[in-house]
């Protein structure tokens, strides 16, 4: 059964500190591992795709990471902002086009 | 192009009514999800359907819940005799089936079921 587990549950940190959050799975036979941002009350909003030939990918102060043998990957952002604050989703996708989300990652950043 | 519709934004039940939501995919998009996310928790799947076709229904609780992607028209999610417990956000995802650009998985704002 895939599982996919986010560590932390919440995460509060001062401005401008720079910050990872870890994503787990248990099945390393993954294609795609997808990142998401969702803000209280809201849908989500897709952030990074990386591909399993993939090791990782940037979008502006974002880099997720992508290891397949650990069965980890990672979601770094440069220099935080109070904007930045909403829950962080991560999602595997197995058997091609099935997904399995994360419990998410709350982040709040401070002023 | 219109991003994922789903409708309405918020429902109110009455324990023993229907509630059903609908999901317009993104244009050209073939595959639908729905999900289901309780008050702080992650989401839960709940099916997978392609057109007139439920792909994958593990998700979905046996008794009450039914899901249809018919050939014309959006998704519909049913969920008959609701109950106190069915309350939650349910959300909509389509996806082309293929890696296009940087995303697979897109997502509708969520309907917001409040049964009372």
């Amino acid at each position: 059964k895939q599982e996919v587990t986010q560590i932390p549950a919440a995460l509060s940190v001062p401005e401008g500190e720079n910050l990872v959050l870890n994503c787990s799975f248990t099945d390393s036979a993954i294609y795609n591992l997808q990142w998401f941002r969702q803000d209280p009350g809201k849908g989500l909003t897709s952030l990074l795709l990386i591909q399993s030939s993939q090791r990782e990918q940037t979008s502006g102060r974002l880099n997720a990471s992508l290891d397949k043998s650990s069965g980890r990957s990672t979601l770094y952002i440069a220099a935080s902002q109070p904007g930045d604050s909403a829950t962080y989703l991560c999602a595997g996708e197995y058997n091609f086009n099935k997904f399995y989300f994360g419990s998410g990652t709350k982040l709040n950043v401070k002023p | 192009n219109a991003g994922v519709m789903q409708n309405p934004r918020h429902l109110v039940r009455r324990r023993g009514q229907e509630a059903r939501l609908r999901c317009s995919p993104m244009k050209g998009h073939s595959h639908v999800y729905w999900y289901r996310q309780l008050p702080e928790e992650g989401l839960k799947f709940m099916v997978y359907l392609q057109k007139e076709n439920i792909i994958d229904e593990s998700g979905m609780p046996k008794e009450r819940f039914s899901a249809e992607f018919p050939k014309e028209g959006p998704s519909i999610l049913r969920i008959q005799q609701v109950v106190r417990g069915d309350s939650a956000a349910y959300f909509c995802a389509s996806s082309p089936g293929v890696v296009t650009t940087n995303e697979k998985l897109f997502f509708g704002s969520g309907t917001q079921l409040s049964v009372l």
